[in-house]
C-alpha cells in the first residue's frame, strides 16, 4: 500500500512570499489532516477534513493559512504571506474513517524555511 | 484527549527489549492508547494502539494496565534503527495531540 505522498520535500522562501504544499493521502482514506511541527516540538494539528468538508480548523491561523481538499482526495495547504515563525515541517496525514480506532498515517512532510 | 506523561529519554542495548512506559491516569473510557515514533527527518510512524486488551503486531507489543492508567510499549529486540522519539497518545477520535515523547537511544 502506497503511503501518504507530500511535495515538495523542501522549500525556502522569503518572508511575505506565498507558498503551497500538496498532499495525496492513502487511497480510500476519507479523513485528511495537516499538522505543523516546529523544530524540537511535537506535531500540532492545523486542520482536519472529512472527505471534502472541514471538520476542525480551530488551530489554523486563518489570516494567512488556507487549505482545501477538492473532490475529497488531494489537498493543498497555502501560506500567504509567510512569516519567519512559519518555518517548520508541514505534515499531512490520513486515516480510513477518522474515528478513535482508525490510525493516522503520516507523510514525511515539507520542510519550510522562511528567511 | 488524555494528558500523558513519559520519561524524556531512555537508553537500551541493541538486541535487548526496550520497555517504554507511559502514564495516562486521566484517560477516559472511549480513548484508545496510541503509540507513534518519529525518526529524524521523517513523519511520525504509527506503531500500535489498544483500548483495554494487550495488543501485539509485527513491530511491538502494547501492555495496558487493568485500570488503564498506564501502559508500556515493548520493542522485543531493539535495533539501532529503533532509535527515535516515541509518543504515547490518548485518542478519542477528535484531535491526535502529541506531547514531548521519549527519546529512545539504542546503543551497540
Amino acid at each position: 500500500e502506497a503511503g501518504v505522498a507530500q511535495s515538495p520535500r523542501y522549500k525556502i522562501i522569503e518572508k511575505r512570499q506565498s507558498v503551497a504544499f500538496w498532499c495525496n493521502p492513502i487511497s480510500g482514506h476519507a479523513t485528511l489532516y495537516w499538522y505543523q511541527q516546529i523544530l524540537g516540538q511535537g506535531p500540532k494539528l492545523l486542520i482536519q477534513f472529512q472527505n471534502n468538508g472541514v471538520v476542525d480548523d480551530s488551530q489554523l491561523p486563518k489570516d494567512r493559512f488556507s487549505a482545501e481538499r477538492l473532490k475529497g482526495v488531494d489537498s493543498t495547504l497555502k501560506i500567504q504571506p509567510a512569516k519567519l515563525e512559519d518555518s517548520a515541517v508541514y505534515l499531512c496525514a490520513s486515516s480510513l474513517v477518522g474515528d478513535s480506532n482508525s490510525p493516522l498515517h503520516f507523510g514525511n512532510g515539507t520542510r519550510l524555511t522562511v528567511t | 484527549d488524555a494528558k500523558t506523561t513519559q520519561p524524556p529519554s531512555m537508553d537500551c542495548a541493541e538486541g535487548r527489549a526496550a520497555n517504554l512506559p507511559c502514564n495516562h491516569s486521566t484517560i477516559s473510557g472511549n480513548e484508545y492508547v496510541y503509540w507513534y515514533r518519529q525518526i529524524h527527518s521523517q513523519g511520525p510512524q504509527y506503531i500500535i494502539h489498544g483500548l483495554k486488551n494487550n495488543e501485539t503486531n509485527e513491530m511491538a507489543s502494547l501492555i495496558i494496565t487493568e485500570d488503564r492508567k498506564s501502559s508500556t510499549l515493548i520493542l522485543p529486540h531493539a535495533t539501532l534503527r529503533d532509535t527515535a522519539v516515541y509518543y504515547c497518545i490518548g485518542y478519542a477520535g477528535n484531535m491526535l495531540t502529541f506531547g514531548g515523547g521519549t527519546r529512545l537511544m539504542v546503543k551497540p
